[in-house]
């Protein structure tokens, strides 16, 4: 089956600070790979996507490259700050399966 | 503005009394899902929709049900709610699955 395994949180940094947050997966055939964002007391936000090996999504300052020969996909931001404080998600589909996700990594920043 | 509206927000209940959660999107997306989040154990689907009529069921389906009678809609119903539901849950919509799902704010359920 397929699966996705994060780094238990919570990571506490301070403003300014370089993130990673570890994502690997397990999956049978060829996934797509998704960082989400939850704010506290909101939905989940799609923040970056790939759709295939090497390719790397970005947004918002953040980034994450698909690494089909470590079968990971780990978030990073050059310098965070207290706004990125929230719980991120990492997640796979494959086919026509629907969305696999990680159990979330809770990101705290401080002033 | 492209969104998934849920309803209602908040619900309490008691246990055993029927109850629906609506899930409407104005973005004419094909797949439709239902999620629920709980503390340790992340998010875990209940039940998909790939088009109008075509549901199945994801890893947590028992004591739910769905119905896709048409494409914007896509109702989450609790025939006999127990305490054991008593979670946060999220519907959410996509074009299709590589493009990324949006979800829509979320219902706080508690069943007493």
């Amino acid at each position: 089956g397929n699966s996705v395994t994060q780094m238990e949180g919570p990571v506490t940094l301070s403003e300014e600070a370089f993130l990673t947050i570890n994502c690997t997966y397990t999956a049978t055939g060829y996934p797509s790979l998704f960082w989400y964002v939850q704010y506290p007391g909101e939905g989940l936000q799609l923040l970056l996507k790939a759709t295939k090996a090497d390719d790397k999504g970005s947004n918002k300052g953040f980034e994450a490259t698909y690494r089909k020969e470590t079968t990971s996909f780990h978030l990073e931001k050059g310098s965070v700050q207290v706004s990125d404080s929230a719980v991120y998600f990492c997640a796979l589909t494959v086919g026509y399966s629907t969305l696999t996700f990680g159990k979330g990594t809770m990101l705290l920043v401080s002033p | 503005e492209a969104q998934v509206t849920q309803n209602p927000r908040y619900l309490i209940t008691v246990t055993g009394k029927k109850l629906t959660v609506t899930c409407s999107q104005n973005m004419n997306h094909e797949y439709m899902s239902w999620y629920r989040q709980d503390p340790g154990l992340g998010l875990r689907q209940i039940y998909y929709s790939m088009n109008v009529e075509v549901t199945d069921k994801g890893d947590v389906p028992e004591g739910y049900k769905v119905s896709r009678k048409e494409k914007r809609n896509f109702p989450l119903i609790l025939e006999s709610p127990s305490p054991n539901q008593t979670s946060l849950y999220f519907c959410a919509s996509s074009p299709d699955q590589n493009y990324g799902y949006t979800f829509g704010s979320g219902t706080r359920l508690t069943v007493v």
